[in-house]
């Protein structure tokens, strides 16, 4: 994997459902992960930033874990609710620049 | 609490005329600012890292006489789109880095969407 890669590209799931998606980046050319929520007509909200493999991170009901090794990061979201709808990004981001993947758009149905 | 404040959210121009783009740090100051676009679909590209009190550095690819940044002060970055044409349409968006080492995170404008005719 050259470029930072989120999969899949959009997700539509049913109020109540958990849910999780995938980031994929260059294992040998890591810095930190980043992860953000971005809604239709707001800033990326920055959710959360892992380093270090093995790490899991945890903000309400949405979770994620880091594999540096493998190169990847899941996002979990446990019991989604339709606030939940928006775009997430990943990043492989050194001192401030970021490489992001192309983020997954949830959409929640109530 | 820190933001970054983006100005305009949405710019309609004639081709050949120029567009300058607003960030504003709010509550913080932002040494460093970074301007990115994204295309449809696609992901948000780094164009280049505003420096203030300094010469932006701009990625491969990216035009520095097209694409002007001012970073005067510790709280506002320009992106001015100079002699903009409608292959220019796209999304533009900034962002800033806040905090400490420890603690850093990265504070995003609420982007401009430009449109060329």
């Amino acid at each position: 994997i050259l470029n930072v890669e989120q999969s899949p590209q959009s997700l539509h799931v049913q109020e109540g459902d958990s849910t999780n998606f995938t980031c994929s980046f260059p294992s040998s050319n890591f810095y930190a992960l980043h992860w953000y929520r971005w809604e239709t007509a707001k800033s990326p909200e920055a959710l959360f930033v892992m380093t270090l493999n093995g790490d899991e991170k945890k903000k309400g009901r949405i979770s994620a874990t880091l594999n540096t090794k493998e190169g990847y990061s899941y996002l979990y979201i446990k019991g989604s609710q339709p606030e939940d709808s928006a775009t997430y990004l990943c990043a492989n981001t050194n001192a401030g620049k970021s490489t992001f993947g192309d983020g997954t758009t949830l959409t929640v149905k109530p | 609490g820190a933001v970054v404040s983006q100005h305009p959210s949405r710019v309609i121009c004639k081709s050949g005329t120029s567009v300058k783009i607003e960030c504003r740090s709010l509550d913080f100051q932002a040494t460093t600012m970074f301007w990115y676009r994204q295309f449809p679909k696609q992901s948000l590209m780094l164009m280049a890292t505003s420096n203030e009190g300094s010469k932006a550095t701009y990625e491969q690819g990216v035009e520095k006489d097209k694409f002007l940044i001012n970073h005067a002060s510790l709280t506002l970055s320009t992106l001015t789109v100079t002699s903009a044409h409608p292959e220019d349409s796209s999304f533009y968006i900034c962002s800033a880095r806040e905090g400490t080492a420890s603690n850093e995170k990265l504070l995003f404008g609420s982007g401009t969407q430009l449109s060329v005719l």
